[in-house]
């Protein structure tokens, strides 16, 4: 069954550093999407992607944000100089259509120290 | 802003019993989807309803779609150990973009 796969599955880096998640989308996918939830809290919208270009972002995705799809399978989410309010999961998600059917990765944990 | 309320929070209950989760909001939404999600890991997608009065069910698991599309309900029947986890409702608009709005989520423990 297709699935939506991330990398890593932990990252830990400190402060001021800049990461990069990774994800590959399902692959007859059309929509693409950044979700967050930090520890003990709801999963949280950050940014849809859809035909090459970001289609909307919440007030979270800021510009220490950004996200690109560098070829026809990859979907990054990079975050210049982490803070320690950035550390929560990080999920992918993708659908066919527009809000329905998102299917979600196994997320990253990310740990800023 | 679109909310979501999701209630209980928190369910306990013996094997053999059944249960439902509610899903609450003021704003009407085009579709809306429940998840499943293991401590760690990202959310499963169960099922998505997009037609107001709609039911679907899973086996054991009932989903209804409230007439005016703003609210939902997760119904399982004699529920079973497995069916222990957190169980999130996410509401899609295209007023909103069709990003995702997520239930607090409502974690059930089905004990044997």
């Amino acid at each position: 069954e297709p699935e939506v796969t991330q990398t890593p599955s932990h990252q830990v880096t400190q402060m001021g550093q800049e990461v990069i998640l990774r994800c590959v989308p399902i692959s007859n996918h059309l929509y693409f999407y950044w979700y967050r939830q930090i520890l003990g809290q709801k999963v949280e919208f950050l940014v849809s992607f859809y035909n090459n270009e970001i289609s909307e972002k919440s007030e979270i995705f800021d510009d220490q944000f950004s996200v690109e799809r560098p070829d026809g399978s990859n979907f990054t989410l990079k975050i210049r100089s982490t803070k320690l309010e950035d550390s929560a999961m990080y999920f992918c998600a993708s659908s066919r259509d527009s809000g329905l059917q998102a299917f979600f990765g196994q997320g990253t944990r990310l740990t800023v120290v | 802003t679109q909310l979501l309320e999701q209630s209980p929070q928190f369910l306990s209950i013996q094997e053999g019993e059944n249960l439902t989760v509610y899903c609450n909001s003021s704003s009407v939404f085009s579709s809306l989807q429940w998840y499943r999600q293991e401590p760690g890991e990202g959310p499963v997608l169960l099922v998505t309803v997009v037609t107001g009065g709609e039911v679907k069910k899973l086996k054991r698991l009932t989903f209804q779609f409230g007439d005016a599309r703003k609210d939902s309900s997760l119904h399982i029947t004699a529920a079973q150990p497995g069916d222990t986890g957190l169980y999130l409702c996410a509401g899609a608009s295209e007023a909103a973009g069709n990003k995702l709005t997520f239930g607090g989520g409502t974690r059930v423990l089905v004990k044997p």
